[in-house]
């Protein structure tokens, strides 16, 4: 299983676009990339994921280069309502191949 | 979307006691689910794999006859945390993945269940 680094903690404010990257050096061709957030006392929540290139939907891109050896998720205009913990997984696709997490990203969105 | 749902969300017990935290698949059959346990300002800890009926697979240092998991259904798994103790209070969150969806798709947790041994 690939492992995954992320910067411990980020802080923002209101309106800004924030970046959060993530390094998985040892990435395998059949992984995925997925970020997920989460609420204090809740479930994960997916936010977004991708093979390669650029992902985007309605809440979220993701930029993956060409060698795949890390990721970027980009928040555009957040709110405080962002202020959340944000993992970066790498895995294979299929229900039975489990999910590990790393320490995850604690962003701060501030007024 | 496809959803996961766990009961209860809050539980508080008696040390000595043993509690039941459920895991169901409302609308796709999950063959297989995970568990994890986080403690506070911590990451999600993998703790097993339960397997539809079969036996569960444990991460390594997680006591398997201290949590027992039961995948009877393909759409309900049971993580039963026996003789609870005060160091098992914690979160527990289960996690599956609809295998009838192309590659590439992602996990759905529950919300999660607050256990508080006292």
């Amino acid at each position: 299983l690939a492992k995954t680094t992320q910067p411990i903690s980020m802080d923002s404010y209101e309106g800004q676009e924030v970046n959060i990257t993530c390094s998985h050096n040892n990435i395998a061709t059949n992984d995925y990339i997925t970020w997920y957030q989460q609420f204090p006392s809740q479930g994960p929540r997916f936010i977004i994921q991708g093979y390669k290139t650029k992902v985007t939907n309605e809440v979220a891109s993701l930029f993956i280069p060409a060698d795949r050896k890390s990721s970027t998720l980009s928040l555009p205009r957040v709110s405080l309502s962002d202020t959340a913990v944000y993992y970066c997984l790498v895995a294979m696709s299929g229900g039975y191949n489990k999910l590990i997490f790393g320490a995850g990203t604690r962003l701060a969105v501030h007024p | 979307g496809a959803v996961v749902s766990q009961h209860p969300s809050r539980v508080i017990c008696k040390s000595g006691t043993s509690v039941k935290i459920e895991c169901r698949s409302l609308d796709f059959q999950a063959t297989t689910m995970f568990w994890y346990r986080q403690f506070p300002k911590q990451s999600l800890m993998l703790m097993a794999t339960s397997n539809e009926g079969s036996k569960a697979t444990y991460e390594q240092g997680v006591e398997k006859d201290k949590f027992l998991i039961n995948h009877a259904s393909l759409t309900l798994s049971t993580l039963t945390v026996t003789s609870a103790h005060p160091e098992d209070s914690s979160f527990y969150i289960c996690s599956a993945r609809d295998p009838g969806q192309g590659a590439g798709t992602e996990a759905f947790f529950g919300q999660g269940t607050r256990l508080t041994v006292v």
